[in-house]
């Protein structure tokens, strides 16, 4: 079976500070994929960035970087210069191959401080 | 990257009364949509994955006369809460994908109140 963990509820940073958002994983599918979302209070589901099991760099995506550490089971989320508008939930997700669906984590909510 | 609408965004309904959300892929022909739905303080959970054309696969525990799915089109999916009950209160959130193994979009979701 998947599993998502998120284990930050609620996650504070300084405006222009980076900020590393935890997410672990638990599988024993050897080709997997994996999710980090966005979701403003509005509700809608915005994707961040992509990692794959096979991916051998970590994933970068403007300010967004996953820290995949494999053998750990740990695909952390780093936001460089964080702003204002990074305050949302962010969910952590993971898919296996051949698997249709998305396993969530609980979320971590994070809020900019100016 | 592609666009998924989901319709409406918030709905009030009452008691007893069934209500319908839409889910449509604007500029690709998806082939596959999800419906998940969000409690608070909690993750997504997947209720069900349509595939057009065919029956809806449910999620353990999801009733599936009570959240009837239909995938009629390449471009839409509904999600009707029948005889709704507060405890239908919920976001639902739809997701859609071109064809297996492909990125999955997501609407913007939809608040469901029940009173």
């Amino acid at each position: 079976a998947q599993k998502i963990t998120q284990t930050q509820p609620g996650m504070f940073v300084q405006e222009k500070e980076a900020v590393t958002l935890d997410c672990t994983y638990d599988t024993s599918d050897q080709s997997y994929g994996l999710f980090w979302y966005k979701q403003p209070s509005s509700g809608e589901m915005i994707f961040l960035i992509y990692q794959g099991s096979y991916d051998e760099q970590n994933a970068t995506e403007g300010r967004y970087s996953l820290n995949f550490q494999k053998a750990r089971k740990s695909a952390n989320l780093v936001i460089s210069a964080s702003q204002l508008g990074d305050s949302a939930m962010y969910f952590c997700a993971m898919r296996v191959a051949g698997a249709n669906n998305l396993f969530f984590g609980t979320g971590t909510r994070l809020t900019v401080i100016p | 990257g592609a666009v998924v609408s989901q319709h409406p965004s918030r709905v009030i309904c009452k008691s007893g009364t069934s209500v319908k959300i839409e889910c449509r892929s604007l500029d690709f022909q998806a082939t596959t949509m999800f419906w998940y739905r969000q409690f608070p303080k909690k993750s997504l959970m997947l209720m069900a994955t349509s595939n057009e054309g065919s029956k809806a696969t449910y999620e353990q525990g999801v009733e599936k006369d009570k959240f009837l799915i239909n995938h009629a089109s390449l471009t839409l999916s509904t999600l009707t809460v029948t005889s709704a009950h507060p405890e239908d209160s919920s976001f639902y959130i739809c997701s859609a994908r071109r064809r297996p193994g492909t990125e999955a979009f997501f609407g913007q979701g939809t608040r469901l109140t029940v009173v």
